[in-house]
């Protein structure tokens, strides 16, 4: 069955970049759909960061967007994020997903998910 | 901040039937984008529950169905069941924001 699992380094220091890797198996990802990139403060709610096709096409959330960077690779069957200058604000479960829907991209709902990783900003 | 609004909590007895609201606006649920909601059982990640306003996902059991009229959306668990117990979150496109938004997210509580 389709699996995506998320990787990366679980401390990161302020002003830092934030780099996380979502490692997609059973499925291949350049075939179709969207991926995208959701974080959860601990206690909190959910925060939908970007997305994107496999093309390479990205959209990303307007209130994070200047620190973003989306990416993916093909060969490796995974996709990327990065999210510049962090501080403690950015400490969160982050998770990855596919994407799914009919129509426009729009209308997407985020269909299967993987386990979350902890990232936590700090000195 | 979120701009679909959810109820923090909401309870009910084994058995009872329980509504979850998501209150939008002419940005995103009023402008006609879908609405599809997730359940988040503690310390996982969250789960697709209904998709497109109202369909099911299969393997999700058929007490659970949602809803949407005009700037609001909801999701009914009918014949509520322990295993229930969980953080729901509505889910939508917003146009003013020109991305995806969450709920606030409520808490089901099985008395």
């Amino acid at each position: 069955q389709v699996q995506l699992q998320e990787s990366g380094p679980g401390l990161v220091k302020p002003s830092e970049t934030l780099s996380l890797t979502c490692a997609v198996s059973g499925y291949s990802i350049s075939t179709t759909y969207y991926w995208g990139w959701i974080r959860q403060p601990p206690g909190k709610g959910l925060e939908w960061i970007g997305s994107i096709y496999y093309s390479g096409s990205t959209f990303y959330n307007p209130s994070l967007k200047s620190r973003v960077t989306i990416s993916v690779d093909t060969s490796k069957n995974q996709f990327s994020l990065k999210l510049s200058s962090v501080t403690a604000a950015d400490t969160a479960l982050y998770y990855c997903a596919r994407q799914s829907g009919s129509g426009t991209v729009v209308r997407n709902w985020f269909d299967l998910w993987g386990q979350g990783t902890l990232v936590t900003v700090s000195s | 901040q979120s701009v679909l609004t959810q109820p923090p909590s909401v309870s009910g007895a084994p058995g009872q039937r329980v509504t979850v609201s998501c209150s939008g606006s002419s940005s995103n649920i009023g402008a006609g984008y879908d609405i599809h909601w997730y359940q988040q059982l503690p310390g996982t990640a969250p789960k697709l529950l209904i998709y497109g306003n109202g369909n099911r996902p299969s393997g999700v059991p058929d007490r659970f169905s949602g809803s949407k009229s005009g700037t609001s959306a909801s999701l009914a668990i009918t014949g509520l069941q322990p295993e229930d117990e969980a953080d729901y979150y509505c889910q939508s496109y917003d146009s003013s924001l020109s991305g995806y938004v969450f709920g606030t997210g409520t808490k089901v509580a099985v008395l």
